[in-house]
């Protein structure tokens, strides 16, 4: 079974400063992970994935994220938060090619960008 | 704006009852998935169709069925509602090819009392 944890129910950080939000994953084989953002009463709006090739994946919003195979993360980036940044941001997994397309998410981070 | 439509918003009803949420997918896009959003659940894959069949089932209900119309429009049945049944109802549709990105829904909010 797969499965996203996200360590962090929250992450505090000021404007302007770097933002980091940890995404780690257990999956049988080669995963395609994904990060979403909700903003309130709001859908999940897609930020980026990651399929296969360079781990760095960039997304959009100047979002980008680091897919570490052999720590198995997806941590989540941004060199400089805004304010319009705060959300609540999940981590999924697909078990990738032929295994289907079900999303498993995270539990989920708040962030939170001070002024 | 992502273009997948969901109806209705909000829906207030009683335990007991039925109600159907309606999704349209973004166009071109052949798969509809169903998600549930709750506070103790958090985001749970329910059901997936592709062009009309389904394809894939997670932790849907007995009382929970859903279907894919020949326009692709999708509809969430859910029955003989319990409280436990309040939460966020999620559709996203994509292209079916394994990795294609899902894209979401505003969602459909189902409060029972």
């Amino acid at each position: 079974a797969q499965s996203v944890a996200q360590p962090e129910d929250q992450v505090n950080v000021a404007e302007g400063n770097p933002l980091t939000v940890k995404c780690t994953y257990s999956v049988s084989g080669n995963p395609y992970l994904f990060w979403y953002v909700q903003y309130p009463n709001r859908g999940l709006q897609f930020l980026l994935k990651y399929i296969t090739g360079d781990n760095l994946v960039k997304g959009s919003y100047g979002f980008e994220a680091e897919f570490n195979k052999s720590q198995t993360s997806f941590h989540l980036k941004k060199p400089s938060a805004l304010v319009s940044d705060s959300a609540l941001y999940f981590c999924a997994v697909t078990p990738g090619q032929a295994a289907g397309n079900k999303l498993t998410f995270g539990g989920g981070t708040r962030v939170l960008v001070k002024p | 704006d992502s273009g997948v439509t969901q109806t209705p918003k909000h829906l207030i009803t009683a335990t007991g009852q039925r109600v159907t949420l309606r999704c349209s997918p973004r166009s071109g896009d052949l798969s509809v998935y169903w998600y549930q959003q709750s506070l103790d659940q958090g985001l749970q894959f329910l059901i997936q169709y592709y062009n009309g069949e389904e394809r894939a089932k997670g932790n849907i209900l007995e009382r929970f069925s859903a279907q894919q119309f020949p326009d692709l429009h999708s509809e969430l049945n859910l029955s003989s509602l319990e409280l436990g049944d309040s939460a966020l109802y999620f559709c996203a549709s994509s292209v079916e090819t394994s990795g294609e990105t899902q894209y979401f829904g505003p969602g459909t909010r189902l409060l029972v009392l």
